[in-house]
């Protein structure tokens, strides 16, 4: 079991370009929660989702967006750029309340 | 609204002696709350949870935590620390109802040799 995968796993991104983040669940899971985590801080919820739809949503703006495809993988959109969206983005999979497997992180920076 | 606290921003500890991080919850209802660990440049690896039961809860790598509900703490504890057992760890507890995971911000434990 390859667990939680994320691609990539660096990312240099230029301000005001949009970037695109993609997570591999853990086998069986069926939902995907995103999460901020800025340089030293603790990781900040963004969105969820389940059986395609947004299920829940932190105090993020709508520059970033998701999506979640039938075999429940999933991406998080960033538009607009802005220096402060820089952090290390976390994955994470779970299956009915159990508890969430995280993957290693996409490490954004935005220049 | 549903948070953690973690007072301490570093703990240090020599090799074989026990450790504690601290955690404190402020929560409506029952509480759901978590450990993680994340090593240099990983993501978040789950240690142990508390949802309801024993007060006293097993987790991996021989952690557990203590559930206190009149001080309102869920600390994190090891009889012998190792050197492996460095990195940054995570309190965390659950929204109400939901899957959201709110954290704390994270203590650096630091076993010396």
């Amino acid at each position: 079991d390859a667990g939680v995968t994320q691609s990539p796993t660096h990312l240099i991104k230029t301000r005001g370009q949009q970037v695109t983040l993609r997570c591999s669940p853990k086998s069986g899971h069926d939902t995907v929660s995103w999460y901020q985590q800025a340089l030293g801080q603790g990781p900040q919820f963004i969105f969820q989702y389940y059986e395609e739809e947004e299920r829940q949503r932190g105090n993020f703006p709508d520059r970033f967006s998701g999506h979640q495809f039938p075999n429940y993988s999933s991406e998080l959109n960033v538009n607009a750029l802005l220096l402060g969206d820089s952090a290390l983005y976390l994955c994470a999979s779970s299956l009915d309340d159990t508890e969430a497997f995280f993957g290693q992180g996409t490490r954004l920076t935005v220049v | 609204a549903q948070s953690v606290a973690q007072p301490e921003d570093q703990v240090n500890v020599a090799e074989g002696n026990p450790l504690t991080v601290k955690c404190t919850y402020s929560v409506s209802g029952n509480p759901y709350l978590f450990w993680y660990v994340q090593y240099p440049n990983r993501g978040l690896q789950f240690l142990l949870k508390y949802i309801t039961g024993d007060n006293l809860v097993k987790g991996s790598y021989d952690f557990e935590a203590e559930f206190n509900k009149s001080q309102t703490s869920f600390h994190l504890k090891k009889p012998s620390a190792l050197v492996s057992d460095s990195a940054l760890y995570f309190c965390a507890v659950v929204y109400y109802n939901t899957d959201k995971l709110i954290f704390g911000t994270g203590t650096r434990l630091q076993v010396f040799p």
